[in-house]
């Protein structure tokens, strides 16, 4: 199974950059995953890492380190919208009981004042 | 992109009845789609593994009975929450697998919200 861990809330202000941080204990590995959650909405896919190194896309950039067990999603020129749950997420393998299913953390609520 | 219905999206419905949920992929066929469970402020929770064609693989703890899943069609899986209890109010999202990706992303359905009286 995997055991994955996020920090549970992040402030900062609009134009800022912040940066969550997500580990993970992994028995198989396929790929991690970043999403954005509003509330009362579901998620929306933001980024996916499955080799080292940095994914950038836009405002939002994921980096990922296999070996230290390691992901974090960078989000610059932070805007209000951008308040919001964020969801790391890793993906298992597929095996004949798996079937590459997903275990999520626990989300970071990121909230973007003015 | 990618898109997938859920149907309906808010229900309310009385302690003891059942409930039926429906996932479909509207651009796309899904051999897989998972079942997840929120509460609020919660992250996901997954419930099962929805495969067409065969039975649905449900995680540690979920009741089968009591959680049918029905993965009729490649684009179509019914999830019916039978007779309905207030502490399976919450709220139940869907996603399904876009086969041929390069990142084979879950993509999610709008949610399901379920309260029972």
């Amino acid at each position: 199974g995997q055991n994955i861990d996020q920090p549970t809330e992040m402030t900062a202000t609009e134009g800022a950059i912040v940066q969550i941080n997500c580990t993970y204990q992994t028995s198989g590995f396929n790929g991690l995953f970043w999403y954005q959650q509003h509330a009362g909405e579901a998620p929306t896919f933001l980024s996916y890492n499955v080799l080292d190194g940095l994914e950038e896309k836009g405002r939002f950039s994921s980096f990922l380190s296999r070996s230290k067990g390691y992901s974090y999603l960078l989000l610059k020129e932070l805007q209000m919208k951008d308040s919001a749950s964020y969801l790391c997420a890793v993906r298992d393998r597929w095996t004949a009981d798996s079937w590459g299913k997903f275990q999520f953390g626990a989300g970071t609520q990121v909230v973007v004042t003015p | 992109g990618a898109v997938v219905s859920q149907h309906p999206s808010r229900v309310i419905c009385k302690s003891g009845t059942s409930v039926k949920i429906e996932c479909r992929s509207l651009d796309f066929q899904a051999t897989t789609m998972f079942w997840y469970r929120q509460f609020p402020k919660k992250s996901l929770m997954l419930m099962a593994t929805s495969n067409e064609g065969s039975k649905a693989t449900y995680e540690q703890g979920v009741e089968k009975d009591k959680f049918l899943i029905n993965h009729a069609s490649l684009t179509l899986s019914t999830l019916t929450v039978t007779s309905a209890h207030p502490e399976d109010s919450s709220f139940y999202i869907c996603s399904a697998i876009k086969p041929g990706q390069t990142k084979e992303t879950q993509y999610f359905g709008p949610g399901t919200r379920l309260l029972v009286l």
